[in-house]
Formats: structure tokens, C-alpha cells, sequence
């Protein structure tokens, strides 16, 4: 069974760049969730998405946003990109119904 | 203050050694209680969850959660250099939204 896809692995970019990254979910899960981890502030949760509609957000600004398309793989973009984005972005996927999440080995974005 | 606290440590043992790694959290309305171990460079993969209080073992592991105290607890026995990584506690409530809230980590190192 495969597991949690998350592209690219690695990204650099300057600062006020946009930034898209993405990740397909185990086969069959409909809900993609996102998670930011600095060393810092540890894991904190961005948004969920289900079925193709976002059902929970965490408290980021609106330059961070996603999307879920129908075969449930999710993209996560972060619009005019600061010094402090720089972290590692998980993805997780699960059911939706329940705690039994899978995380990808997520994207380490470097903003300079 | 953050809903689920825990010591970042580092925590050095030596090998064979019990571990005990620790967290509180403040919402007594928590249900499900989980351990996740992060590799370097790999996402966060489940250990064990609990649900409500008491314990639950597997293999090597044991997870208690005493929720009278809000503390959550993780017993490694016979520690191996291989276990050596990052433990994070995470909570999860039906309430919440379908997210995972995350206890800071401890770095733990088991020395040969």
C-alpha cells in the first residue's frame, strides 16, 4: 500500500516568491490535512480538506491556502513568501472519520 | 500557554535503559491520545493511542494516560540506538475538528 506522496522533497525561494506544494494522500482517504513545523513552534495545523472542501482551519494567515481535487490529492500554496515560512510542511491523510493518521516525510521549504 | 506541553529535552540514555517521556494538556475534553515517533529528514509516523484513561503496551511500548491529571505518559523499555528520535504527543477530540494538536517534542537519544 503505498503511502503519503508529498512533491518536492526540497525548495528554495526568495522572499515574495509564491510557492506551491503537493501531496497525494493514501488510496482511498478523502481527507488531506496540512501541518507546518519549525523548530520553534513545533507542529501546528494549517487547514483540512474533504471531499474537495475545506472543513478546518488553523489560525495562518491568508497567504497560506489549498485546495483538494477530486481524487483527493491536495495542493497546499503560500503567496508572497516571508523569511519565517521557512519550515517543513507535512501532509497527513486519513478517513476523515478518525484519528488514524499517515504522514508524508514532507517538503523542507527554505526562504531566502 | 500551549494545550499540550512537553519537555523538548534532549533526553540521553544509555542503551537498555527505561525511558519515560511526558506531556500534559490543559482541554480536559480530549479523547484520543496518541505517540508519534519523527525520524530526522521523515515525517511523523504513529506509535501507539490511547483512549481516555489508562494504558495500553506494545511490544517495548506503553502509553498511560491519566486524564484526573492531564498527563500523558511513554515508556520505552530496553531503549535501542534505533529508537532514537523525536516523540511527539498529540491529542485529538472529535469537537476540535478532524486535527491533531501537538505536544512540542522530545528529542531522545539512546547512546550504545
Amino acid at each position: 500500500k503505498a503511502g503519503v506522496t508529498q512533491t518536492p522533497r526540497y525548495l528554495i525561494k526568495t522572499r515574495g516568491q509564491q510557492v506551491t506544494l503537493s501531496c497525494s494522500p493514501i488510496s482511498g482517504h478523502r481527507s488531506v490535512s496540512w501541518y507546518q513545523q519549525t523548530p520553534g513552534q513545533g507542529l501546528q495545523f494549517l487547514f483540512e480538506y474533504f471531499s474537495e472542501t475545506q472543513r478546518n482551519k488553523g489560525n495562518f494567515p491568508g497567504r497560506f491556502s489549498g485546495r483538494q481535487f477530486s481524487n483527493s490529492r491536495s495542493e497546499m500554496n503560500v503567496s508572497t513568501l516571508e523569511l519565517g515560512d521557512s519550515a517543513l510542511y507535512l501532509c497527513a491523510s486519513s478517513s476523515g472519520h478518525d484519528y488514524g493518521y499517515t504522514f508524508g516525510s514532507g517538503t523542507r521549504l527554505t526562504v531566502v | 500557554q500551549k494545550e499540550v506541553e512537553q519537555d523538548p529535552g534532549p533526553l540521553s540514555v544509555p542503551e537498555g535503559a527505561i525511558v519515560s517521556l511526558n506531556c500534559t494538556y490543559s482541554n480536559s475534553a480530549f479523547q484520543y491520545f496518541m505517540w508519534y515517533r519523527q525520524y530526522s529528514r521523515k515525517g511523523p509516523e504513529l506509535l501507539m493511542y490511547t483512549y481516555s484513561s489508562g494504558n495500553k503496551e506494545d511490544g517495548r511500548f506503553t502509553a498511560q494516560v491519566d486524564k484526573s491529571s492531564k498527563y500523558i505518559s511513554l515508556f520505552i523499555r530496553d531503549s535501542q540506538p534505533s529508537d532514537s528520535a523525536t516523540y511527539l504527543c498529540a491529542t485529538w477530540a472529535d469537537f476540535a475538528g478532524n486535527m491533531l494538536t501537538f505536544g512540542g517534542g522530545t528529542r531522545l537519544m539512546v547512546k550504545p
